[in-house]
């Protein structure tokens, strides 16, 4: 399968402190990326979907200014909790989409944010 | 997007086979169905995809009948290590693949 690289794998920070994560995927070119965060014991939810080149499209109630998205290229997408809050610690986890009609979508490995 | 219902845990024993269904009654036409499975602190590792009848490959089968409302995943004798969360996934085609999870199946398997 694809082999997609998440850095930091985890990453502990002050809360009104910014992170960021950064996705790669290594074998191909990922014109969609999709992100994700995971609560304890829950399951993903989407956070946003950005296209290579344009601004990201976020899901209802997931604020845009606090978590930036940059997909500058086809292989890198970076997502920056700006002034990370306690709730704001999460498992997040990237999916870069090369949009072919039966292409598999692969996932990140992950990256665990924990705010104190 | 089609909204799936999974079982929310299951249990087996080493050596059996587990199935886990998945209803998925207002999926769309073009929408194929697509298997993950979690483990904790990992993302979501892809198992197998159809779209209609069976699909087999190393790991599982995917059974999907004719009216393709449901399917069900197939584990041929689970190990301890197929304990794991799996989710079930319509997925549309074309370029926009917007995957959306439900809570998916929590499977135990045991000694």
């Amino acid at each position: 399968g694809a082999v997609v690289s998440q850095h930091p794998s985890r990453v502990i920070c002050k809360s009104g402190t910014s992170v960021k994560i950064e996705c790669r995927s290594l074998d191909f070119q990922a014109t969609t990326m999709f992100w994700y965060r995971q609560f304890p014991k829950q399951s993903l939810m989407l956070m946003a979907t950005s296209n290579e080149g344009s601004k990201a499209t976020y899901e209802q109630g997931v604020e845009k200014d606090k978590f930036l998205i940059n997909h500058a290229s086809l292989t890198l997408s970076t997502l920056t909790v700006t002034s990370a809050h306690p709730e704001d610690s999460s498992f997040y986890i990237c999916s870069p989409a090369s949009g072919g009609e039966t292409d598999t979508q692969y996932f990140g490995p992950g990256t665990r944010l924990t705010v104190l | 997007l089609a909204k799936t219902t999974q079982p929310i845990s299951m249990d087996s024993y080493e050596g059996q086979e587990v199935n886990i269904t998945c209803s998925h009654n207002n999926i769309a036409t073009n929408d194929y169905i697509t298997w993950y499975q979690q483990f904790p602190s990992q993302g979501p590792r892809f198992i197998i995809q159809g779209y209609k009848t069976k699909v087999t490959n190393e790991v599982a089968s995917l059974f999907i009948p004719a009216d393709r409302k449901s399917s069900t995943l197939s584990l041929p004798r689970v190990s301890l290590s197929d304990t794991a969360v799996y989710y079930c996934l319509p997925r549309g085609s074309g370029g926009y693949n917007k995957l959306i999870f439900g809570a998916g199946t929590r499977l135990a398997v045991h000694p």
